[in-house]
């Protein structure tokens, strides 16, 4: 069964520096998807990608979030300058299409930031 | 205010129980509607889509009532292995494609 898969499963960095989370979404998906869970609490979207553009982000995908599709299979969210508060986990998701299409999540990357 | 209101539960229940969560939201605009498990520190997987009519699939039941803006799941002949977090997740169609997450209901079975 075709699934959503992450790297790295866990990434410790220092406060200030860049990161990116990487995600390979199910083939055949178009639509591309960001959240996060602060531990303890729930999942919030960031922000939705189809056709090589964001197409919905949150409050919290302020100008330190960027995502990007470099290559057919890869998609990445960079954090420019990580904050304390940005510790979480990561999940990816795509989905087939939009609305009424089900999302499927990725395994999540745990981020700890010092 | 929260868009996505659920029990926190825990709920704790003998196997083989007959165990009910239920779930609000705010946003009457909301077009599809999800129920997800989540396993401690695990990604949240997809349990079932909601439908208006109502829909089914094995031990586990869900129900939609749009005018009271509620969601229902019901899970039937409790095993160990339904021992998780159960998400209450919303898609409103006029926010695009963004899911909006309960914060969820905690179920212990027990043996």
């Amino acid at each position: 069964e075709p699934e959503v898969t992450q790297t790295p499963s866990h990434q410790v960095t220092q406060m200030g520096q860049e990161v990116i989370l990487r995600c390979v979404p199910i083939s055949n998906h178009l639509y591309f998807y960001w959240y996060r869970q602060i531990l303890g609490q729930k999942v919030e979207f960031l922000v939705s990608f189809y056709n090589n553009e964001i197409s919905e982000k949150s409050e919290i995908f302020d100008d330190q979030f960027s995502v990007e599709r470099p290559d057919g299979s890869n998609f990445t969210l960079k954090i420019r300058s990580t904050k304390l508060e940005d510790s979480a986990m990561y999940f990816c998701a795509s989905s087939h299409g939009r609305s009424y299409n089900e999302q499927f999540f990725g395994p999540g990357t745990r981020l700890t930031v010092l | 205010r929260k868009e996505v209101e659920q029990d926190p539960g825990p709920f704790n229940v003998p196997e083989g129980a007959t165990v009910a969560f239920n779930c609000t939201y705010s946003n009457s605009a909301s077009q599809s509607f999800f129920w997800y498990r989540q396993d401690c520190r695990k990604e949240p997987k997809l349990l079932m889509s909601v439908y208006s009519s109502g829909n089914e699939d094995g031990r586990f039941t869900a129900q939609l009532n749009r005018a009271s803006q509620y969601i229902s799941l019901l899970i039937r002949d409790s095993k160990l292995s339904d021992s998780a977090t159960y998400l209450c997740v919303v898609n409103s169609d006029n926010a695009g494609n963004m899911l909006t997450f309960g914060g969820g209901t905690r179920l212990m079975v027990k043996p």
